[in-house]
């Protein structure tokens, strides 16, 4: 039973512009989210959390967004690089040792 | 420090086989854990570690599976009796004990192939 969904396995989107990477979670015990980057042949790289006490968190140029009551979560990059082409995974906890992974979403930003 | 380190990177073994996989945390982090992920798939939780205690435990880890983590530093996972189905990459993760909102320092992983 998949806990969290990444519904869009890829997205294209020109330099310069936003990305908006999506996630939906089933569990309304999941206080912990993260995000995680991974460029093939290396593990996941963590980007940005946020608790569920908070609806919004920002560094630099990426900003995620928790909507707890239609429990989602989205990631946006302004303004994406294509240093950032790479796959994108949202991950969210109970306790903040087991994490459930979504499936992905591979994003490509065009020069 | 260099991160966390796994050895191999890959593997490649006949159905049947057991295969032992070593994973190198970072230094000062207490807590370590194994994940899998296969093709098409986001990593899923096997097991995790606080200093040498195995404090938590996956069902996807049947009784072929068996971590260890002898000292609190490097930890083994093994697998014996391989089967095709365990193809996949061994993802190994430390962290810090109370920073888990924080994420994990993933390492690079050891591919599995399983023929």
């Amino acid at each position: 039973d998949q806990q969290v969904k990444q519904n869009s396995p890829s997205l294209s989107v020109q330099e310069g512009r936003i990305s908006i990477l999506n996630c939906d979670y089933t569990n309304s015990m999941f206080d912990y989210f993260l995000w995680y980057k991974k460029y093939p042949a290396e593990g996941p790289t963590f980007l940005i959390s946020i608790s569920s006490i908070k609806d919004k968190n920002e560094d630099g140029r990426f900003t995620v967004f928790l909507n707890k009551s239609a429990k989602h979560l989205s990631l946006h990059i302004v303004p994406s690089q294509p240093g950032d082409s790479a796959v994108y995974f949202c991950a969210a906890s109970i306790t903040g040792n087991q994490f459930y992974f979504g499936t992905g979403t591979s994003l490509t930003v065009i020069p | 420090d260099t991160g966390v380190s796994q050895d191999p990177r890959h593997k490649i073994t006949k159905r049947g086989q057991n295969v032992t996989f070593r994973c190198d945390p970072i230094s000062e982090h207490n807590r370590l854990y194994w994940y899998r992920q296969t093709l098409g798939q986001g990593p899923e939780f096997l097991t995790y570690f606080q200093n040498e205690a195995q404090l938590e435990k996956s069902r996807l880890l049947s009784d072929r599976f068996s971590a260890e983590r002898p000292k609190g530093s490097f930890s083994t996972l093994e697998i014996q009796r391989t089967e095709q189905g365990d193809s996949a990459m061994y993802l190994c993760a430390s962290s810090l004990e109370g920073v888990g909102s924080y994420g994990y320092t993933f390492g690079s992983g050891t591919r599995l192939t399983v023929v």
